[in-house]
């Protein structure tokens, strides 16, 4: 049972315009929430990331907001650019779990000139 | 400085073979981690290592073994390749003074069992 969703598989924003990435959780007990970017043939990298005691984190074009009642993140990227395509994974975790993730299925972005 | 390195790069088993990937970090890391990512699925979970010296199952663990050999080497075993086991599998470090998200990724290795 996937405890994480990303249900947009893919996505194509203009240069210039805002990528807005969606994903939703199950598992209440999760706290802590983690976008990943991955380019082919390479592994993950750690992009930004959320504790569930906060609704926005903010890392120059990247900002995570955090909606706990509706159990759903979403990862803002502006301006988007045409470095910025790759596949994205969202994941969670929780705090004493020893960093054992679980990762949505992931959305794979096409930035358009 | 190479963070976490993962051998092969590339491997085909026959069903029934056995092979041993290998996953080393220079990173002093205390934590270390193998997933895998099929298509349309994510990255999963296979087996991690708090600290040197101990295992845990993670979400997938059946089929595989690991062996944590010292602070610096996790490596991730299949005693009997299964077609169900191509994947790509990735092993990560973490530090357990850094953030959460500090894990750190190697490349990868791509295998697949015919």
């Amino acid at each position: 049972d996937q405890q994480v969703k990303q249900n947009s598989p893919s996505l194509s924003v203009q240069e210039g315009r805002i990528s807005i990435l969606n994903c939703d959780y199950t598992n209440s007990m999760f706290d802590y929430f983690l976008w990943y970017k991955k380019y082919p043939a390479e592994g993950p990298t750690f992009l930004i990331s959320i504790s569930s005691i906060k609704d926005k984190n903010e890392d120059g074009r990247f900002t995570v907001f955090l909606n706990k009642s509706a159990k759903h993140l979403s990862l803002h990227i502006v301006p988007s650019q045409p470095g910025d395509s790759a596949v994205y994974f969202c994941a969670a975790t929780r705090t004493d779990s020893w960093g054992k993730l679980q990762f949505g299925a992931g959305t794979q972005v096409v930035v358009t000139p | 400085n190479a963070g976490v390195t993962q051998t092969p790069k590339f491997q085909v088993l026959k069903t029934g073979q056995s092979m041993t990937l290998q996953c080393a970090q220079d990173m002093n890391h205390n934590s270390m981690y193998w997933y895998r990512q099929d298509p349309g699925m994510g990255l999963r979970l296979i087996y991690y290592s708090a600290s040197e010296g101990t295992t845990d199952k993670g979400e997938v663990p059946n089929g595989y073994n690991v062996s944590r050999l010292n602070k610096r080497e996790f490596s991730l075993r299949l005693e009997s390749a299964a077609p169900s086991q191509t994947s790509v599998y990735f092993c990560a470090s973490r530090s357990q003074a850094g953030l959460l998200g500090d894990q750190y990724f190697g490349p990868g290795t791509r295998l697949l069992v015919l």
